[in-house]
């Protein structure tokens, strides 16, 4: 496989549930990002992570827990979300920190998640 | 604060005509604009920057432009296709530190 992997592409969950998001790059990058994207909103980002230390956390709730065990993962730990939550989540990746470079970040797929 | 807008949700425009999509930015700090195109279900995927020193980047069809005395960028399709559909998300950086805009959903119809 090559570039960002996500998964799983979708998931609904209760309030109470805990429940993770992965991410995965194939692309040899040392930094990494989570982004929520709701409906008609700009881009947020949440958290970077540069060779694997956590450098940029966002003013995130501490209901969202990244993990980045290695410079390849990255998990989004999710415990007692709320409804306004749902959003579309993106993890990206970039050779180095914050380096835009000539070709931006690159994107995964996204995890829809829906907060019941 | 929104520092990169997007004032177009959503644009149609007719197969083999121009798309023309507007970003506008408050900080004049700015150093380097990207565009990027989101198909359903995918990513957002890089299409074209420029930086701050030039006005107008080209690559194929796609031509970004920009104005910095009026704070605004756009990208320009031409001609455009249906494949073009997508959202279009334009991003402003200043010292790597990107901002992204809330999109503009274009059709290209046939």
């Amino acid at each position: 496989e090559t570039g960002v992997t996500q998964t799983p592409r979708h998931l609904v969950m209760g309030m109470t549930n805990k429940k993770s998001l992965k991410c995965e790059q194939h692309l040899g990058h040392n930094a990494m990002y989570w982004y929520k994207q709701s409906a008609k909103k700009p881009l947020e980002l949440m958290f970077v992570y540069s060779l694997e230390e956590r450098v940029e956390n966002n003013s995130v709730p501490s209901r969202f827990s990244p993990e980045c065990p290695n410079s390849s993962h990255l998990f989004l730990h999710l415990h007692t979300l709320q409804p306004e939550d749902s959003a579309l989540y993106l993890c990206a990746s970039s050779q180095g920190y914050r380096e835009i470079s000539n070709y931006g970040y690159t994107f995964g797929s996204g995890t829809r998640l829906t907060v019941v | 604060d929104q520092q990169v807008k997007q004032n177009s949700p959503s644009l149609s425009v007719q197969e083999g005509r121009i798309s023309i999509l507007n970003c506008d930015y408050t900080n004049s700090m700015f150093d380097y604009f990207l565009w990027y195109k989101k198909y359903p279900a995918e990513g957002p995927t890089f299409l074209i920057s420029i930086s701050s020193i030039k006005d107008k980047n080209e690559d194929g069809r796609f031509t970004v432009f920009l104005n910095k005395s009026a704070k605004h960028l756009s990208l320009h399709i031409v001609p455009s296709q249906p494949g073009d559909s997508a959202v279009y998300f334009c991003a402003a950086s200043e010292d790597n530190d990107m901002r992204f805009g809330a999109g503009t959903r274009l059709t290209v119809k046939p």
